[in-house]
């Protein structure tokens, strides 16, 4: 299937300022979209995910957005931390499997 | 919480060998994924399995194989293993099939081939 891609590979924030991760997304017929987390050695992490019914889905200190208008997904994390600093993928699916875009490197300046 | 397990961690292997990689799922999880991630690239979805029949199919080699077990544990069997193999290997699960229950993912064998 198509593949969900992000704007920028990596993103420079200082702590406690807020993070916003963005996401083109070129399938259609995806329904479902989820944001994760992956730190060095590690597997993704999932942090949030929200269905195509709904433009707005908020978790703890962070937020997910998605224009199907224009297929545009963001992430947003609010008042980022050092723990924040990992790769973050977004991904979609219209049916089960997972198609993740080119992650986005998010450091986190003291 | 119990998390996915992966086993081996990690894995070296010469050209032409194989290679075995097993994955335990969350318990009471029936459905699992295979993804495989090379350097510097996003994780890519090759296969998957639900109540132990496959249920999808990704970009996987021939030369790979896959079967997920009465106890729902999954092995990732890797034949004539080329340099292009060397990547990091994730195994997923997921409750019910159900296509909006969240993904697990386990922490990966890294696989390197010589």
């Amino acid at each position: 299937g198509e593949s969900v891609g992000l704007h920028l590979p990596t993103l420079s924030v200082q702590e406690g300022d807020n993070s916003i991760i963005n996401c083109a997304y070129s399938n259609s017929a995806s329904d479902y979209f989820i944001w994760y987390k992956q730190e060095s050695g590690k597997g993704p992490q999932f942090i949030i995910d929200i269905r195509s019914n709904m433009d707005k889905r908020q978790g703890q200190r962070v937020t997910v957005l998605l224009n199907k208008t224009v297929k545009h997904l963001s992430l947003q994390i609010a008042a980022t931390q050092p723990g924040d600093s990992a790769v973050y993928f977004c991904a979609d699916s219209d049916d089960y499997k997972l198609s993740f875009g080119a992650g986005t490197t998010v450091t986190v300046r003291a | 919480a119990a998390g996915v397990i992966q086993s081996p961690r990690h894995l070296i292997k010469e050209k032409r060998e194989t290679a075995t990689l097993k994955c335990y799922p969350i318990p009471r999880h029936d459905t699992v994924y295979w993804y495989q991630q090379g350097p510097g690239q996003d994780p890519q979805f090759l296969i998957s399995f639900y109540e132990k029949m496959q249920s999808d199919k990704g970009s996987i080699p021939d030369r790979f194989s896959a079967q997920q077990f009465s106890d729902y544990h999954s092995e990732l069997n890797m034949s004539s293993l080329e340099l292009g193999d060397s990547a990091l290997y994730f195994c997923a699960s997921s409750s019910f099939g159900g296509r909006y229950n969240e993904q697990f993912f386990g922490p990966g064998t890294r696989l390197t081939v010589l």
